[in-house]
């Protein structure tokens, strides 16, 4: 299966609660985070949370990490149109080359009515 | 530039031949990462660059495809004889240092991509 795994797609009135989920395989992530990617914008990191952590929460944002599980999600608050966008699940490794990079899951596409 | 900067934004071109992206990372930032980003496929880690150690090419998909970092500055990613499913948007960063690192780890500065449509 893949490193990170998402749902590929989240719909949601302007106001409500998202929650955008992410599962992962290796237990040994040291970091996960979450980045943002706006249309015709680049990647941007919008958040990350440490291993040894359960939750963090900025502002809006509020990130659990379930390690047992392997279960990661992102709670926005309010949601409005302007945070549609893709968010990437991502997690902190180290390659077979024993450099450490990032891997990205698939992405979800956020989508804001009015 | 303040930012990631890439060249060209767009480019086509017809299967077999070869392309070169630029990527201009932003000044002092001793990491440089390419990603790619196909429809439906998510980033695919491609190469790292990482001071003046010997990069990480683990996520190269074949041999036709190589990349260089002259003076630890800017990047050039070469795909030989493209072939249609190399079409994806192209996506450099830069970090200051190996991903993990203090402050705000993790934080790779993407550029907008280069977006490559092989005919």
């Amino acid at each position: 299966g893949e490193d990170v795994e998402q749902s590929l797609f989240l719909s949601v009135r302007e106001g409500d609660s998202s929650v955008i989920n992410c599962t992962y395989t290796d237990s040994s992530s040291t970091y996960l985070y979450w980045y943002k990617q706006e249309p015709g914008a680049g990647l941007q990191l919008l958040t990350y949370i440490f291993s040894n952590m359960d939750m963090k929460q900025d502002q809006r944002l509020t990130v659990l990490l379930n390690k047992k599980d392997k279960h990661l999600s992102l709670r926005i608050a309010d949601t409005q149109t302007g945070d549609s966008a893709i968010y990437f699940c991502v997690r902190y490794r180290t390659s077979r080359s024993g450099y450490s990079t990032l891997t990205f899951g698939k992405g979800t596409m956020l989508l804001v009515s009015p | 530039g303040a930012g990631v900067s890439q060249s060209p934004s767009n480019k086509v071109t017809e299967k077999g031949k070869d392309v070169e992206l630029r990527c201009d990372p932003i000044s002092g930032h001793t990491a440089l990462y390419w990603y790619r980003q196909s429809l439906g496929q998510g980033l695919e880690f491609l190469i790292y660059f990482q001071g003046n150690s010997a990069p990480d090419k683990s996520g190269l998909p074949s041999d036709r495809f190589s990349a260089e970092r002259t003076g630890g500055s800017v990047s050039t990613l070469t795909i030989q004889r493209t072939q249609q499913e190399d079409s994806a948007v192209y996506l450099c960063a830069s970090s200051l240092g190996s991903a993990g690192g203090p402050s705000r780890p993790g934080e790779l500065f993407f550029g907008e991509g280069s977006r490559l449509t092989v005919l």
